[in-house]
């Protein structure tokens, strides 16, 4: 089956640090990557995608590398502030039919000090 | 542009009491529409997820169902709530792809959720 295996939380850093959040993967098709980001209270929005292999998919300062060799996905931003505190999922869907399921990692809290 | 809507916000229901919760999609037609729940500390789990009016795929065995009564309506229902069912919501949307090699419009929208607390 597919699953997203996403490094466990809580992350603490502080403002300007250099974030990373691993995402690996496992697919039984070519799965499209996704990183959602969910702030207190609210739904999820999507952050970046890349639907094919060294794609990189960015926004908001934050990257992410398809990398098919190791089937991961991770996360990075450079200089990270206190807005960025949120939860994030990594996730992935499968093309194939008409209903396209994502599968979500567990989520990973980023929490960020001034 | 689309907009989803969910309501309500928040929720606080007895056990054994029933439940409905609404979602609707605006500013697209024939989407695909999906049920999770984001149980505290854990992530997101597919609940059930429909294709078109009056079909509904589930995906974990439970005492909620779903129905779509309108192309863009999406109600998740319970005749007798259980503690267990505390969670948080969400209710999401999708394209339904074209056909072919084409990859894109997989993302999924998501609204702001329901908060729902079993006492």
């Amino acid at each position: 089956g597919n699953s997203v295996t996403q490094m466990e939380g809580p992350v603490t850093l502080s403002e300007e640090a250099f974030l990373t959040i691993n995402c690996t993967y496992t697919a039984t098709g070519y799965p499209s990557l996704f990183w959602y980001v969910q702030y207190p209270g609210e739904g999820l929005q999507l952050l970046l995608k890349a639907t094919k292999a060294d794609d990189k998919g960015s926004n908001k300062g934050f990257e992410a590398t398809y990398r098919k060799e190791t089937t991961s996905f991770h996360l990075e931003k450079g200089s990270v502030q206190v807005s960025d505190s949120a939860v994030y999922f990594c996730a992935l869907i499968i093309s194939g039919g008409s209903n396209y399921k994502l599968t979500f990692g567990k989520g990973t809290l980023l929490t960020v000090n001034p | 542009s689309q907009t989803i809507h969910q309501w309500p916000a928040t929720l606080v229901q007895p056990v054994g009491s029933p439940l409905s919760l609404e979602c609707t999609v605006e500013g697209t037609s024939n989407p695909n529409l999906y049920w999770y729940r984001q149980a505290a500390g854990r992530g997101l789990q597919l609940l059930f997820y429909s294709v078109g009016i009056g079909q509904i795929s589930s995906e974990v065995p439970q005492n909620l169902s779903a129905s779509r009564p309108q192309d863009r309506q999406f109600i998740l229902s319970s005749k007798k709530l259980l503690l267990s069912d505390s969670g948080f919501y969400l209710c999401a949307w999708s394209r339904v792809p074209s056909g072919g090699l084409v990859r894109k419009d997989y993302e999924q929208y998501f609204g702001p959720g329901t908060r729902l607390t079993v006492t």
